[in-house]
């Protein structure tokens, strides 16, 4: 079946630690993307691929780091100077131009960060 | 920069009852896609319907139809003959026409379905 994991549903870690988030798709996608939600915040947007070996930053990047070496593969690092990290977090992911004009995004079940 | 903004942090329907969620957008461009998430307590992000902002049509998908008024730049969701399982946080979602752009995402609307 064609789709978006993330792995782990729920993680702990013990603040200063820097921990990465999974996210892999095999839907052959061009783009993804790392959103953080909050409660009474909707989702914002950490980062951004639109390409392989190619990234921007989003709204709150400060703090997350990313990389996407592979197509399938857009790992997310919280990294210890993130001030708040405990969060849900989405990855997401559309297709490319030529698939036609909506470039609709599918998201992944989620990661639940909780830093202690 | 774009926002989107719901001004319903929480609605109520009754079972089989009609009820209509609002959004609203600001953007200074004129080529976009407006999109309803519903987020069940899952959490799964679910694409309810679209629109193009090309697009006089309203779009429909079964129960879910959308008022879209592009000049007042609103963009609102029925949700027809509500059911339980209808039950969700809603997002509202602007994204840019050109290319694989991000999503802005208003705050939610969280609906309660009454039995």
């Amino acid at each position: 079946d064609g789709g978006i994991t993330q792995s782990p549903k729920y993680l702990f870690r013990k603040e200063g630690q820097n921990v990465t988030l999974s996210c892999e798709q095999n839907l052959n996608h061009d783009a993804m993307y790392w959103y953080r939600q909050d409660p009474g915040q909707g989702l914002r947007l950490i980062y951004y691929s639109q390409i392989v070996n190619d990234f921007q930053k989003g709204d709150i990047a400060e703090g997350y780091s990313v990389s996407r070496e592979k197509k399938e593969s857009f790992p997310l690092t919280v990294t210890s100077a993130q001030k708040n990290p405990t969060a849900f977090y989405l990855c997401a992911s559309s297709i490319g131009p030529r698939a036609g004009r909506s470039y609709e995004q599918y998201f992944g079940p989620g990661t639940r960060l909780t830093v202690t | 920069a774009q926002t989107v903004t719901q001004s319903q942090p929480e609605m109520s329907v009754q079972e089989a009852e009609t009820v209509t969620l609002s959004c609203t957008y600001d953007t200074s461009e004129s080529d976009y896609y407006l999109f309803w998430y519903k987020q069940p307590p899952s959490r799964q992000m679910i694409l309810v319907i679209r629109q193009e902002a090309y697009k006089q049509q309203n779009a429909t998908e079964n129960r879910f139809s959308v008022n879209f008024q592009k000049a007042a730049k609103s963009f609102s969701l029925k949700i027809s003959d509500s059911q339980l399982g209808d039950a969700a946080m809603y997002f509202c979602a602007y994204r840019r026409g050109s290319g694989n752009t991000p999503l802005v995402f208003g705050k939610g609307t969280r609906l309660s379905v009454i039995a």
